[in-house]
């Protein structure tokens, strides 16, 4: 089977920065996604990396090591708005996404 | 371009009965994914659909089933429910290829009572 780990909380202040990270051990890979989710709502896809190194999109960058199985998302300028659960997706060798527990972000004013 | 639509978006059925989901993928997407999504569990891949044919399926008993229609939307069923089923239920769509960006519905929120 498919093991990403990812921690299960973290808190921030409101306009500072947070790293979460993602570790995986999968059968194969063809691509590494974030999404956010936000409670009783559906996942909101953030960002995908296939190839080594840091993809930046406004306050959010993933970063991706596929000789360690590492991914991070780092999350820049925090707003409240940013409080929710950010969950790491490994596509490894099929049509399938295998998703971490989640991460749950809370921002404190 | 209007994102996935899920109906109904609530709904409490009691053990034993039987369930239809249904999805509606962005226009042009030909793959759609289901999962089930509970607290203690997470994200759990249930199948995927692509012109109308499973090309992949997760962990789940054959209670739970699912098709595709020939205009890419899907239902999903569950046949005897049981008390652990009740959870949100997503469904994904994307144009086609494993490496494109999955977009998810909002959900179908099951209470099995």
């Amino acid at each position: 089977g498919q093991n990403i780990d990812q921690p299960t909380e973290m808190t921030a202040t409101e306009g500072a920065i947070v790293q979460i990270n993602c570790t995986y051990q999968t059968s194969g890979f063809n691509g590494l996604f974030w999404y956010q989710q936000h409670a009783g709502e559906a996942p909101t896809f953030l960002s995908y990396n296939v190839l080594d190194g840091l993809e930046e999109k406004g306050r959010f960058s993933s970063f991706l090591s596929r000789s360690k199985g590492y991914s991070y998302l780092l999350l820049k300028e925090l707003q409240m708005k940013d409080s929710a659960s950010y969950l790491c997706a490994v596509n490894a060798n099929d049509y399938k996404l295998s998703f971490g527990a989640g991460t749950t972000v809370t921002v404190r004013a | 371009k209007a994102g996935v639509t899920q109906t109904p978006r609530y709904l409490i059925k009691t053990r034993g009965q039987q369930v239809t989901l249904s999805c509606s993928p962005i226009s042009g997407h030909r793959s759609v994914s289901w999962y089930q999504q509970t607290p203690g569990q997470g994200l759990q891949f249930l199948f995927e659909y692509f012109s109308e044919t499973q090309r992949n399926k997760g962990n789940f008993p054959g209670r739970f089933s699912g098709r595709q229609f020939s205009n890419s939307r899907s239902e999903m069923n569950v046949s005897t429910l049981e008390l652990g089923d009740s959870a949100l239920y997503l469904c994904a769509s994307s144009r086609d290829s494993y490496q494109e960006t999955q977009y998810f519905g909002p959900g179908t929120r099951l209470l099995v009572l």
